[in-house]
């Protein structure tokens, strides 16, 4: 079965410093992958996507970078960190399980920028 | 583009008991995918159930179903005997079919449900 991973679960740092958060998936080959972020009681906003290895679409212009170099391997980048980087970030993939395409989401990083 | 509407912002159902969370959506697409997501405090998103479009019948998963009116653009969701752990966020979310590029969410802003005893 598939399953999808994040790490740091929590993150705290200060303004300015650098970040990268990494999703893998396990169990399926070209996914399609996204970074999706979630402000504090509020929706989700597609951040990235990507369809496959070093092919990265931005939906929305931001301080954040993200990068592929492995099929399963995905990660969110920043060089400098705002206060507005905070929230919650959320890595998916999506793809056929069985007949159904679906998505599905990984544990999600809490990020706090103090 | 697409856009989904959630209009409930918070709701409350007795343990046991039935209720339904509302979603309507616009697109010019006659085929897509939509979907019900469950947030609850831990934040892990977890997919609930699915319909596809050209699907007439109305999808269910155990004590979660769904009302797919496709004229009207709705599809609401049915939460059957309510229990204590169904008290979460919940998100309708929509998806064009697959087509060689990603396919992404389009979700609303979301339900509130608190389960109460």
């Amino acid at each position: 079965s598939q399953t999808i991973h994040q790490w740091p679960a929590t993150l705290v740092q200060p303004v300015g410093s650098p970040l990268s958060l990494e999703c893998t998936v396990e169990g399926t080959s070209n996914p399609n992958l996204y970074w999706y972020r979630q402000a504090a009681g509020r929706g989700l906003q597609l951040l990235f996507y990507s369809v496959g290895i070093g092919q990265i679409s931005s939906e929305v212009p931001q301080n954040l970078s993200a990068s592929r170099p492995q099929d399963r391997q995905f990660i969110l980048s920043s060089k400098k960190l705002l206060l507005s980087d905070s929230g919650f970030y959320l890595c998916a993939w999506s793809g056929y399980v069985g007949s159904n395409y679906e998505q599905y989401f990984g544990p999600g990083t809490r990020l706090t920028v103090t | 583009a697409q856009t989904v509407t959630q209009s409930q912002p918070e709701m409350s159902v007795q343990e046991a008991e039935t209720v339904t969370l509302s979603c309507t959506y616009d697109t010019s697409e006659n085929n897509y995918y939509l979907f019900w997501y469950k947030q609850p405090p831990s934040r892990q998103m977890i997919l609930v159930i699915r319909q596809e479009a050209y699907k007439q019948q109305n999808a269910t998963e155990n004590r979660f179903s769904v009302n797919f009116q496709k004229a009207a653009k709705s599809f609401s969701l049915k939460i059957s005997d309510s229990q204590l752990g169904d008290t979460a966020m919940y998100f309708c979310a929509f998806m064009k079919p697959w087509t060689g590029t990603a396919s992404k969410l389009t979700f609303g802003t979301g339900t509130r449900l608190q389960v109460t005893l």
